[in-house]
């Protein structure tokens, strides 16, 4: 599975978007992207995948490069809520390699 | 729907001492997990189950640690003689099975082992 470069840590002001780069330049072709969060003292919480297209759902939107080997997560309007720590994930099998992720703080 | 159920939420004990972590998937999710969380770390794969079936414990310390699923629903993880380096967070998930099997995840249980 493909390893992933993402940034320590990353500030947004609240209320403006948050993106969240993700570098994985080692991707392969039927290998996925995933993204979770997780916040304080909870288990990881899905928030989207895709392939090659971007995507978007209730809580965020990816966007993937043509050429795939990176993509940004982005939470259109951030709220105090959304601080967390963020995973990009490249997922080919079953197995979930997580790194150490993205610490996003939202400023009030 | 209900979420991944895990308990207890958080355990203490002496070294040497026996331990068991519960999970309950959610319903009609095939396959289970379970990860350990270091501080400061990500999540890493322990053991994953298809149904009642262990297809991945490479990474599951077996001299130490013990897992099982009976009748493919909820999942005990056992850890007998707990150990200082044990201490971290023990995640459950569970997968439709179907597709990419995105995977959800439950609270976790946090051991401290003293």
């Amino acid at each position: 599975d493909a390893k992933t470069t993402q940034p320590p840590s990353m500030d947004c002001a609240e209320g403006r978007a948050a993106n969240l780069p993700c570098n994985h330049s080692t991707i392969s072709g039927n290998e996925y992207v995933y993204w979770y969060r997780q916040i304080h003292s909870q288990g990881p919480q899905y928030i989207i995948h895709g392939l090659k297209n971007n995507e978007t759902n209730e809580m965020a939107s990816l966007i993937i490069t043509e050429d795939r080997k990176s993509s940004t997560l982005i939470l259109p309007h951030a709220t105090l809520r959304d601080t967390a720590v963020y995973y990009c994930i490249v997922r080919g099998t079953y197995k979930y390699i997580f790194g150490t992720g993205t610490r996003l703080k939202v400023l009030a | 729907e209900a979420g991944v159920v895990q308990s207890p939420r958080y355990k203490i004990i002496e070294k040497k001492q026996p331990v068991a972590f519960w999970c309950n998937p959610i319903s009609g999710h095939n396959t289970l997990y379970w990860y350990r969380q270091n501080l400061g770390q990500g999540p890493e794969l322990l053991i994953r189950y298809e149904n009642e079936e262990a297809v991945d414990d490479s990474q599951l310390p077996k001299d130490r640690f013990s897992a099982e699923r009976l009748k493919g629903v909820d999942s005990t993880l056992k850890i007998q003689p707990a150990e200082l380096g044990d201490s971290a967070v023990y995640l459950c998930a569970s997968g439709d099975g179907w597709g990419t099997d995105t995977q959800y995840f439950g609270p976790g249980t946090r051991l401290t082992v003293l």
